[in-house]
């Protein structure tokens, strides 16, 4: 079946501090989502890529996917404590249909 | 309304026990779905519905039985669980195939 990567698994940074993670498929994705899970919390949507190549940004955070369309990043510039979570990304499996969460990211932010 | 209301918050239950957890959107979605999620994990699909109709069942053990009388309900129906079952129980909405899924808060679900 098709798997998704995210590295890393974990990141811990000192506030202010960049931060990236990045999910990698062995085939191509159709589109790819991204969510934030914060501790005890649920998953909430951040946003859908869907071009190839295609770049968003959310105030800090900037989002690639990239031009085989078999990976993408979430960037965070500056972090702060409201970052701290998990990010996952998303994608639907493509002809098989299967709604597929990467393994996420565990972001700690030091204040 | 923005939200996917999940009902309980929190059930333990026996392993002879019949419960069923509870899912209501009011976003208009047509697609409904529910996860489970272990702690340290990435939530892993169960079953998805698809304009109130079974699209996705991802080889889940029959004590799992879920339920979407309408449009806006998702349901459940859990029975004879096993302690290797206590999760996280998340659902979600989206429109079908397209979009970002709405999660309710889950259900945190113990099995004694």
């Amino acid at each position: 079946g098709q798997q998704v990567m995210q590295i890393p698994q974990y990141q811990h940074v000192q506030e202010g501090e960049d931060f990236t993670t990045y999910c990698n498929s062995s085939t191509t994705l159709s589109n790819i989502q991204w969510y934030k899970q914060r501790p005890g919390g649920h998953p909430v949507f951040l946003i859908q890529l869907v071009k190839s190549g295609e770049v968003k940004k959310q105030k800090r955070l900037t989002f690639q996917f990239g031009e085989a369309k078999k990976n993408s990043s979430l960037h965070i510039t500056a972090t702060q404590t409201t970052d701290v979570g998990t990010y996952f990304c998303r994608h639907d499996g493509g002809a098989t249909n299967k709604l597929i969460f990467g393994t996420g990211t565990l972001l700690a932010v030091q204040p | 309304d923005t939200e996917v209301t999940q009902t309980p918050k929190h059930l333990v239950m026996g392993m002879t026990n019949k419960k069923s957890l509870k899912c209501e959107q009011h976003m208009g979605h047509r697609a409904m779905y529910w996860y489970k999620q272990k702690a340290k994990k990435p939530p892993e699909l169960m079953f998805v519905y698809s304009y109130e109709k079974l699209s996705i069942n991802e080889s889940v053990p029959s004590r799992f039985s879920p339920e979407c009388p309408n449009s806006s309900l998702l349901n459940l129906h859990l029975h004879a669980l096993q302690p290797e079952d206590s999760a996280l129980y998340l659902c979600a909405s989206s429109q079908p195939d397209r979009g970002g899924y709405t999660f309710g808060s889950g259900t945190r679900l113990t099995v004694v």
